[in-house]
């Protein structure tokens, strides 16, 4: 099956720098892929949809100043959080939709995650 | 989408089956049942999809009620490595949020020996 893959698995930064994901789509072309961001013992919750060749949409509540998103190719999407706090701490996730499985399709392919913890 | 309500917790022992139950109510008739599950610190995983017609694959096979109003995952040798939260989730297939899913809290399934 179709595989995505993030980069790093996880990644302790200080208070105050950036951090940058990566979120690769490893066998199809990924028009768009989602990023979540999971809290310790609750579930998953949309963050943003990154959209190649445009600006990224994001969901309520989520600064886009502070969680940019940059998908520059089709197999490449990155989420960068900007002055990072702890309060940002968190399990990052992200999904790629394959536009090219059709009606038999599982709809998104997940990452294994990103696992930030800001000091 | 519809909004799913699952039980928070149940247990499995190793080898029998594991039933885990989602209402949907409120579910309307082009939105399908999907099941993905999440293994600690991992991302979700696809399990299965369905409509109408009960459906089964290498992983699970998935039961739905004939008003579609609930439906049950069914793990029919439940493993240690099964222990996981399972989210159900009902939505319409395609359409311009393809591949946009909303989570719920999920069933937290612990398989023990």
């Amino acid at each position: 099956g179709a595989v995505v893959s993030q980069h790093p698995s996880w990644v302790i930064c200080k208070s105050g720098t950036s951090v940058k994901i990566e979120c690769r789509s490893l066998d199809f072309q990924a028009t768009t892929m989602f990023w979540y961001r999971q809290f310790p013992k609750q579930s998953l919750m949309l963050m943003a949809t990154s959209n190649e060749g445009s600006k990224a949409t994001y969901e309520q509540g989520v600064e886009k100043d502070k969680f940019l998103i940059n998908h520059a190719s089709l197999t490449l999407s990155t989420l960068t959080v900007t002055s990072a706090h702890p309060e940002d701490s968190s399990f990052y996730i992200c999904s790629a939709r394959d536009p090219g499985q059709g009606s038999l399709n599982t709809e998104a392919f997940f990452g294994q995650g990103t696992r930030l913890t800001v000091v | 989408d519809a909004k799913t309500t699952q039980p928070t917790s149940m247990d499995c022992a190793e080898g029998r089956a594991a039933n885990l139950p989602c209402n949907h109510s409120t579910i309307s008739g082009n939105e399908y049942v999907y099941w993905y599950r999440q293994i600690h610190s991992q991302g979700p995983q696809y399990i299965i999809h369905g409509l109408k017609n009960n459906e089964t694959n290498e992983m699970a096979s998935l039961i739905i009620t004939e008003d579609r109003k609930s439906s049950t995952l069914i793990l029919p040798h439940a493993t240690l490595r099964d222990t996981a939260v399972y989210y159900c989730i009902v939505r319409v297939l395609g359409g311009t949020s393809y591949g946009k899913l909303t989570f719920g809290q999920g069933t937290i399934l612990t398989v023990h020996p």
